[in-house]
């Protein structure tokens, strides 16, 4: 059984340019979670998704960010115009239907905006 | 007030001694706590949940809670080098949405 994977691991982005992150939950998981970590410091909750439904949103910037997680496919996390303050790492993290309290972490993609 | 704090450390152990690390949290109806361990460059890995008051041991790894006073704790029995990673306390709040602490970063010296 797969873990959940994402990729791109590593993307490099120049200013105004979009960013776009990929995650595909583990087999049977329908709930998929974004966080953002700066170097040495905790994850950033972003948000939290099931197929075709955004449930909570309110760790995401209002603008330039947005994500997805279409009925079939991996979720997107989609970042338009970066900065340089998007330089992070992402993870995304998906649960079971039936016991949210396990989340399995993707290896993480690490942006760099130059 | 951040909802999750940790000290962000490092915390220095040698060999064999008994690492501690703690977590204070401030949503008073909490009920799901987690400890994950994050090695540098790597991913959260999960080692630890924690429901209800009072200790849970898995092996080496014990875990703490004190809802009346906040407090979740972990501890590591016997360090290991091999355990000098980041510490990660996670709090489940409502709808399912998941809190971290910065981390303490520990250190196991041989």
């Amino acid at each position: 059984n797969a873990g959940v994977m994402q990729n791109p691991r590593h993307l490099v982005r120049r200013r105004g340019q979009e960013a776009r992150l990929r995650c595909s939950p583990m087999k049977g998981h329908s709930h998929v979670y974004w966080y953002r970590q700066l170097p040495e410091e905790g994850l950033k909750f972003m948000v939290y998704l099931q197929k075709e439904n955004i449930i909570d949103e309110s760790g995401m910037p209002k603008e330039r960010f947005s994500a997805e997680f279409p009925k079939e496919g991996p979720s997107i996390l989609r970042i338009q115009q970066v900065v340089r303050g998007d330089s992070a790492a992402y993870f995304c993290a998906s649960s079971p239907p039936r016991d949210h309290n396990e989340q399995f972490f993707g290896p993480g993609t690490r942006l760099t905006v130059l | 007030q951040k909802e999750v704090e940790q000290n962000s450390g490092p915390l220095s152990v040698p060999e064999g001694a008994i690492a501690s690390l703690n977590c204070t949290y401030s949503d008073r109806g909490s009920q799901s706590f987690f400890w994950y361990r994050q090695y540098s460059g790597k991913s959260p890995e999960l080692i630890m949940s924690i429901y209800s008051n009072g200790d849970k041991e898995d092996g080496r790894f014990t875990a703490q809670l004190n809802k009346a006073s906040q407090y979740v704790s972990l501890l590591i029995r016997d360090s290991q080098p091999s355990d000098s990673a980041t510490y990660l306390c996670a709090v489940k709040g409502n709808f399912n949405k998941f809190y971290f602490g910065s981390g303490t970063k520990l250190n196991v010296k041989p």
